[in-house]
């Protein structure tokens, strides 16, 4: 079967840095996505982890651990822009599949 | 230039009717989805066409029957709706690997209300 677990909600302050955790458990695990999804609008790609380690790309980093089945996404110098849902996403080798967490809900306060 | 776009974007008919929600991406990609996200923001697989060819079916009612009229185009159309059809449909695009998933784009969404 496939389950993802992420938080439901968070709360952190503009300017600080916060870390969004996910963790799964699928079978044929191929990578992890991490999207973005502000209130009413579609998702967006954030990053792709398919290698242990660390991704950065600008205030946004991801890390992925194969072996404990453990991501996190790590979002520095908080804007208030960032107030989004932040979806966890495993991806499986059978047919381009991405198998999403319920999502965590980041509110980002001054 | 809106990569993938569908409509409408917002849908509302009585609980028996059938609609359709169109979908078209010009990203050029080979592989399309549809999605489900309901009130609880879990988003969902509902089909995948690589090249016209359904790939994945996630057991979802065959009221839902989607057409791919050609790699760019990806439809949904729905027979006797029900209540719990209410969602936000969420199309998406991708190039398809033999290996693994490559990135997948989406669509702005059609919020579904059924009365």
């Amino acid at each position: 079967g496939q389950n993802i677990d992420q938080p439901t909600e968070m709360t952190a302050t503009e300017g600080a840095i916060v870390q969004i955790n996910c963790t799964y458990q699928t079978s044929g695990f191929n990578g992890l996505f991490w999207y973005q999804q502000h209130a009413g609008e579609a998702p967006t790609f954030l990053s792709y982890n398919v290698l242990d380690g660390l991704e950065e790309k600008g205030r946004f980093s991801s890390f992925l651990s194969r072996s404990k089945g453990y991501s996190y996404l790590l979002l520095k110098e908080l804007q208030m822009k960032d107030s989004a849902s932040y979806l966890c996403a495993a991806s499986n080798n059978a047919g381009n599949m991405l198998t999403f967490g319920g999502g965590t809900r980041l509110m980002v306060k001054p | 230039d809106t990569a993938v776009s569908q409509t409408p974007k917002y849908l509302v008919t009585q609980m028996g009717n059938d609609k359709s929600i169109k979908c078209e991406q010009n990203l050029g990609h080979d592989t399309m989805y549809w999605y489900k996200q309901d009130s609880k923001k879990f988003l969902k697989i509902m089909f995948s066409y690589n090249n016209k060819e359904l790939i994945i079916n996630e057991t979802v009612p065959n009221r839902f029957s989607p057409k791919s009229p050609d790699k760019a185009h990806l439809n949904l159309h729905i027979n006797s709706l029900e209540l719990g059809d209410s969602a936000v449909y969420f199309c998406a695009s991708s190039q398809y690997r033999s290996h693994g998933t490559d990135t997948q784009y989406f669509g702005p969404g059609t919020r579904l209300t059924v009365l």
